[in-house]
């Protein structure tokens, strides 16, 4: 079984300072992990995903995630937040590629105050 | 390249109606999943198709069904429409030797009164 938890519900950050979002997990496979964001009323962007090449992963929009193994975590950050950053992110593991199912974490609130 | 594309974007039914929700996969994809999204909470799967067959199911009742089409596309069924039913529908489209990695479309919003 596999499951993830994000380990804050909300966060709030002024622009330009960085970002930085919680997950653990677990799984009884060499997972897959991805972060993904979600605007206001729209559907889910993938911002990033971890196989196994590389332990830290660069994403999109300057976002950027790092895989220890040893702690279970993936934690998601950005050295300095943009007012578009504002949105829902969600932490998520399969069962490596031929997985199909995705296990969502319940989501971390960013709010980027001016 | 086409994205992933449901329709409708907002429905609204009665309890005991049926559903049916439709979603067109990325080009180059062959796989679907479906997810249910409730109000503050995160996507939860309901299941995937792939080569017009199930592929995997989640913890949801008979009464959520679907099919896949020869050119990908899907649908989603859902009988006998209960309060608890209401929220956003997520499609996703992936390869199936990469079908971990899913690009999902905007969403249906279903209400049920």
């Amino acid at each position: 079984a596999q499951s993830v938890t994000q380990l804050d519900s909300h966060v709030s950050v002024s622009e330009g300072t960085p970002v930085l979002l919680r997950c653990n997990y677990s799984s009884s496979y060499s997972p897959s992990l991805f972060w993904y964001v979600q605007h206001p009323n729209k559907g889910l962007q993938l911002l990033l995903k971890y196989t196994s090449a590389a332990t830290l992963v660069k994403g999109i929009n300057g976002f950027e995630a790092e895989f220890k193994k040893s702690e279970t975590s993936f934690h998601l950050t950005k050295p300095s937040a943009h007012m578009s950053d504002a949105a829902e992110y969600f932490c998520v593991v399969s069962e490596g590629a031929a997985g199909n199912k995705l296990t969502f974490g319940g989501g971390t609130r960013v709010l980027v105050k001016p | 390249e086409t994205g992933v594309t449901q329709s409708p974007t907002h429905l609204i039914k009665t309890r005991g109606q049926q559903v049916t929700l439709r979603c067109s996969s990325q080009s180059g994809h062959n796989t679907v999943s479906w997810y249910q999204q409730a109000l503050g909470q995160g996507p939860q799967f309901i299941f995937q198709y792939y080569r017009e067959e199930e592929n995997g199911r989640g913890n949801f009742p008979p009464r959520f069904s679907g099919l896949q089409f020869p050119n990908y596309s899907s649908e989603l069924n859902v009988n006998a429409l209960e309060l608890d039913d209401s929220a956003l529908y997520l499609c996703a489209s992936s390869s199936w030797w990469a079908s971990d990695t899913q690009y999902f479309g905007p969403g249906t919003r279903l209400t049920v009164l």
